[in-house]
């Protein structure tokens, strides 16, 4: 069974400083999908990046970008330009595109903290 | 708007008795599911349903029980709930395994407390 660790419960950053959230899962799988969600107080799920495994190129979405390192079956999660509203959990979350169902295999989050 | 809505958002109730958490969503998504998420574990799948009348066991299933009569509805049944079972749930949807690099949409969660 595929597993996704989540190394640092809890990380600070200074409000327009970068921070980088750690991710490492597990798996004998060649296809998979790799999110990061964010969770803030109002607990809503939002999904703020995906990586498909067969792409080489990270992805990036405005302040959000990854570091895939497929080999090392590493997934870090880099905001630039911290803002107070980034302030919330974080979750990795791995998707297998081999077994039956749409399983999210979920990592136990990183609570990230913005500094004004 | 597209949405998945779960009701009730907050519930507080007492060991052996019966409850549902609804769900549902306008998308016409195929697949539907439910997590709980639990401090230190993340979120982990209870049950899942690919299409109507098909459902299937998650990681954590026991003691919960769904159904899938309709698409668009797919809720969480608690025979005999337990204090156990005090967690926060999430109902999730999304388009079928075809389209596996979709994101699941969730609900606003609902905080269920079993004294």
């Amino acid at each position: 069974a595929q597993t996704v660790t989540q190394s640092q419960p809890e990380m600070s950053v200074q409000e327009a400083e970068t921070v980088t959230l750690s991710c490492t899962y597990d798996t004998s799988e060649s296809d998979y999908y790799l999110f990061w969600y964010k969770q803030p107080p109002s607990r809503q799920m939002i999904l703020v990046i995906r990586q498909e495994a067969y792409k080489q190129q990270n992805a990036t979405e405005n302040r959000f970008s990854v570091n895939f390192q497929k080999a090392a079956k590493s997934f870090s999660l880099k905001i630039s330009d911290s803002q107070l509203g980034d302030a919330a959990m974080y979750f990795c979350a791995y998707r297998s595109d081999m077994e039956y169902g749409n399983k999210l295999v979920f990592g136990a989050g990183t609570i990230l903290r913005v500094k004004s | 708007e597209a949405q998945v809505t779960q009701n009730p958002r907050y519930l507080i109730t007492v060991t052996g008795k019966k409850l549902t958490v609804t769900c549902s969503q306008n998308m016409n998504h195929e697949y539907m599911s439910w997590y709980r998420q639990d401090p230190g574990l993340g979120l982990r799948q209870i049950y899942y349903s690919m299409n109507v009348e098909v459902t299937d066991k998650g990681d954590v299933p026991e003691g919960y029980k769904v159904s899938r009569k309709e698409k668009r509805n797919f809720p969480l049944i608690l025979e005999s709930p337990s204090p156990n079972q005090t967690s926060l749930y999430f109902c999730a949807s999304s388009e079928n395994r075809a389209y596996s690099n979709q994101p699941q949409h969730f609900g606003d969660g609902t905080r269920l407390s079993i004294l």
